[in-house]
């Protein structure tokens, strides 16, 4: 595997339900991301790790539950999820340097319909 | 408030017509500016980062400029495979946020 790899790639899932996005990254940097993507709107950023500590949580909703375990893989457990909730979530991951900019490398995504 | 508006929304092409998107920002300290390419159904692809106005940056038929107020995606002779939906994003942080746009979609037609 190489890049930015997330599963599954589709998934649809009732309001009660509970389900976990994954990501995994395989360049070796230290920094990864969610994103939320809905149609006709801007790439929203959700959570921010960094060195597997949150550093950024963008107002996000507690249905969405964030977890980092180590640099190179970080998961997004969704439990009674509504159906605006429905969108293309994307992980991302960057090296963060002392001071530097630093670019983000996106995985595929996974498209999520909540019913 | 950081703010990034793309334009247009939407863009048609004949193949081989050239033309440029652009990229406007509002923000308190730009410390990057990105372009990625977007396709259906996929992840955003990196293009570009420009750091400071006058700075260019080329890649096949892509060219992307920056001034102090905008960014511009130039695309020459275009082909059918550069359909896309372009991506310009800013960062003005040490927190690794970005900032995207709207986003152009680019379609070329052979």
């Amino acid at each position: 595997e190489t890049g930015v790899t997330q599963t599954p790639r589709h998934l649809v899932m009732g309001m009660t339900n509970k389900k976990s996005l994954k990501c995994e990254q395989h360049l070796g940097h230290n920094a990864m991301y969610w994103y939320k993507q809905s149609a006709k709107k801007p790439l929203e950023l959700m959570f921010v790790y960094n060195f597997k500590e949150q550093t950024e949580n963008n107002s996000v909703p507690s249905r969405f539950s964030p977890e980092c375990p180590n640099s190179s893989h970080l998961f997004l457990h969704l439990h009674t999820l509504q159906p605006e909730d429905s969108a293309l979530y994307l992980c991302a991951s960057s090296q963060r340097g002392s001071g530097g900019v630093d670019t983000q490398y996106f995985g595929p995504g996974t498209r999520l319909t909540v019913l | 408030e950081d703010q990034v508006t793309q334009s247009p929304e939407a863009l048609r092409l004949q193949e081989g017509e050239s033309s440029s998107l652009n990229c406007s920002y509002t923000v308190s300290g730009l410390r990057g500016l990105f372009w990625y390419r977007q396709d259906p159904g996929k992840g955003p692809e990196f293009l570009f980062t420009l750091y400071s106005a006058g700075e260019e940056k080329e890649k096949e038929r892509l060219k992307a400029t920056l001034t102090k107020k905008e960014s511009f995606l130039h695309i020459t002779a275009p082909k059918p495979e550069d359909s896309a939906t372009y991506l310009c994003a800013v960062n003005s942080g040490n927190t690794g946020k970005l900032i995207f746009g709207q986003g152009t979609t680019l379609q070329v037609k052979p």
